[in-house]
């Protein structure tokens, strides 16, 4: 059963980073989509970004843009979440989620589908920013 | 702001139907059959109810089905049953190769 365990809760200062890992257990990693997924205290689900670890390149929401780094490494089947210039705001459950694209190769040319839904989901990761 | 609007509060009765709205606009909603709806309970990670805008997961109950008109999908939930009480979100491809969320309906099952 394939599983996405993430590292445990961190308790940073303002303006200090946070490294958060998301490991697959079982399953292909390479051929996942994974994303990070945050949500504030009583507040809804949020879309950070997300990577394809076989392609290795990351996009991130516009709102995050400079400020997160989403990376994966296949070796581990671990992909990783930082988030840098940490403010109160960014105190949050960060979630990775998984979704499956589909990966093919025409004539030489891979292409891509992606189908943005997300069916499996670590438990989270709570991040508290405080003075 | 999220970039979807859905209503903050729905309500019905066991046994009852009840539809969660979700607006967007033709860069997203609309113009993508990339819509998806969770459920998530207090404390629990969220667990997807509905993909590509109308399918069920494996193992999800067929009460739960979704659908599209123009800039809205919409979720319903059919024979309303307690457990079927918690936060429920939309979600949507967009045109900038990102996805947005709405920001969440609370369906109470009275």
């Amino acid at each position: 059963q394939v599983q996405l365990v993430q590292s445990g809760a961190e308790v940073k200062k303002p303006g200090s980073s946070v490294k958060v890992s998301c490991k697959a257990s079982g399953g292909t990693f390479s051929s996942y989509a994974i994303s990070w997924v945050r949500q504030a205290p009583g507040q809804g689900l949020e879309w950070m970004g997300g990577i394809i670890p076989i392609f290795g390149t990351a996009n991130y929401a516009q709102k995050f843009q400079g400020r997160v780094t989403i990376t994966a490494d296949e070796s581990t089947s671990t992909a990783y979440m930082e988030l840098s210039s940490l403010r109160s705001e960014d105190t949050a459950v960060y979630y990775c989620a998984r979704d499956q694209p589909s990966i093919t190769m025409v004539q030489g040319v891979i292409i891509t589908t992606r189908y943005w839904y997300f069916d499996l989901w670590g438990r989270g990761t709570l991040v508290t920013v405080s003075s | 702001q999220s970039a979807l609007t859905q209503p903050a509060s729905v309500s019905g009765s066991p046994g009852q139907s009840i539809t969660i709205s979700c607006t967007g606009t033709s860069s997203d909603v609309g113009g993508y059959n990339y819509v998806s709806w969770y459920q998530q309970h207090p404390g629990k990670a969220p667990k997807l109810m509905i993909y590509e805008v109308s399918n069920r997961p494996s193992g999800v109950s067929n009460r739960f089905s979704g659908s599209k008109s123009g800039n809205t999908a919409s979720l319903t939930i059919s024979g309303l049953q307690a457990e079927d009480e918690a936060d429920y979100y939309c979600s949507s491809y967009t045109s900038s190769s990102t996805l947005g969320f709405g920001g969440g309906t609370k369906l109470t099952v009275l």
